[in-house]
C-alpha cells in the first residue's frame, strides 16, 4: 500500500538553527499538508499546498516557515531560526480524492 | 471555521471491555477520518468514513453526517489499543483537515 514517508524521524537542533523536514507524498496525490502537534496538545494545521503554491496557511505559519516542492516528489517544510517552542511532532499529509494519508511524523527537539 | 469536539476526553478500561468514542462536528463535511496515535506519536489511519458504517476487526465506526457526529467502537479492548484517538474532518472548502482534541484511552491489563 502506498504511504507518505517523512524524514528524519527525529531531529535535534540548536536554537537559532534552520531545519528542513522532508516528506515524500503518495505519487499521484495533488494536495499536500503540514501539521504540527506540540507534546500533549492538539494536531494543528500549518499549511496546505496545491498546484505548486500555498492554498491556505494558519496563523502559526508565519515568516519563520516556508514550504517547497523542489523536484516534483519531495515536499519540504523549512523552519528558520528555530525557537524552543518549535519543539513538536510535525506531520505531512497528502490526498488526491478526499481521504488523507499522514506520514509517521518527525519529532523536532530544539535545545 | 468548523469546530470538532470529542468525548470523553479520557477513558480508562480493563482489558476485554468495550468502548464508544464520539466525535461531533459543527458543519457539513466532505470527509471524516479516525486516527490512533500510538505511544511513539505516530498517527495510524483507522477509518475513512464520511458516512455510513465500516468495520475492521475489533474496531468499527459509524458516521451520521446529517446529524454531524461519528462514533468509534472498540470491542474486547487490548492494552495495545491504548493511546489517543483523533477524529479529523475536511471542511467543505476542502482546504484543510481540522482535528478534534482527542480521546486518551488507557487499557489496563
Amino acid at each position: 500500500e502506498p504511504e507518505v514517508t517523512q524524514t528524519p524521524s527525529h531531529q535535534v537542533t540548536q536554537m537559532g538553527q534552520e531545519v528542513i523536514l522532508r516528506c515524500v507524498p503518495i505519487s499521484n496525490h495533488l494536495y499536500f499538508y503540514w501539521y504540527r502537534q506540540i507534546l500533549g496538545q492538539k494536531v494543528e494545521f500549518l499549511v496546505s499546498f496545491y498546484n505548486n503554491e500555498i492554498s491556505e496557511k494558519s496563523e502559526i505559519f508565519d515568516d519563520q516557515f516556508s514550504v517547497e516542492r523542489p523536484d516534483g516528489s519531495n515536499f519540504t517544510l523549512k523552519i528558520r531560526s528555530t525557537k524552543l517552542e518549535d519543539s513538536a511532532m510535525y506531520f505531512c499529509a497528502s490526498h488526491r480524492e478526499l481521504e488523507a494519508f499522514f506520514g509517521q511524523g518527525t519529532r523536532l527537539t530544539v535545545v | 471555521g468548523i469546530q470538532v469536539e470529542q468525548s470523553p476526553p479520557d477513558l480508562i478500561l480493563q482489558e476485554g471491555a468495550n468502548s464508544t468514542l464520539r466525535c461531533n462536528f459543527s458543519d457539513s463535511v466532505n470527509n471524516l477520518q479516525w486516527f490512533h496515535q500510538n505511544p511513539w506519536g505516530q498517527l495510524i489511519n483507522l477509518f475513512y468514513i464520511p458516512s455510513g458504517t465500516k468495520q475492521n476487526g475489533r474496531l468499527s465506526a459509524t458516521t451520521v453526517a446529517t446529524e454531524r457526529y461519528s462514533l468509534l467502537y472498540i470491542s474486547s479492548s487490548q492494552t495495545t489499543d491504548s493511546g489517543v484517538y483523533f477524529c479529523a474532518v475536511l471542511d467543505n472548502y476542502g482546504q484543510n483537515f481540522v482535528f478534534g482534541p482527542g480521546t486518551r484511552l488507557s487499557v489496563l491489563p
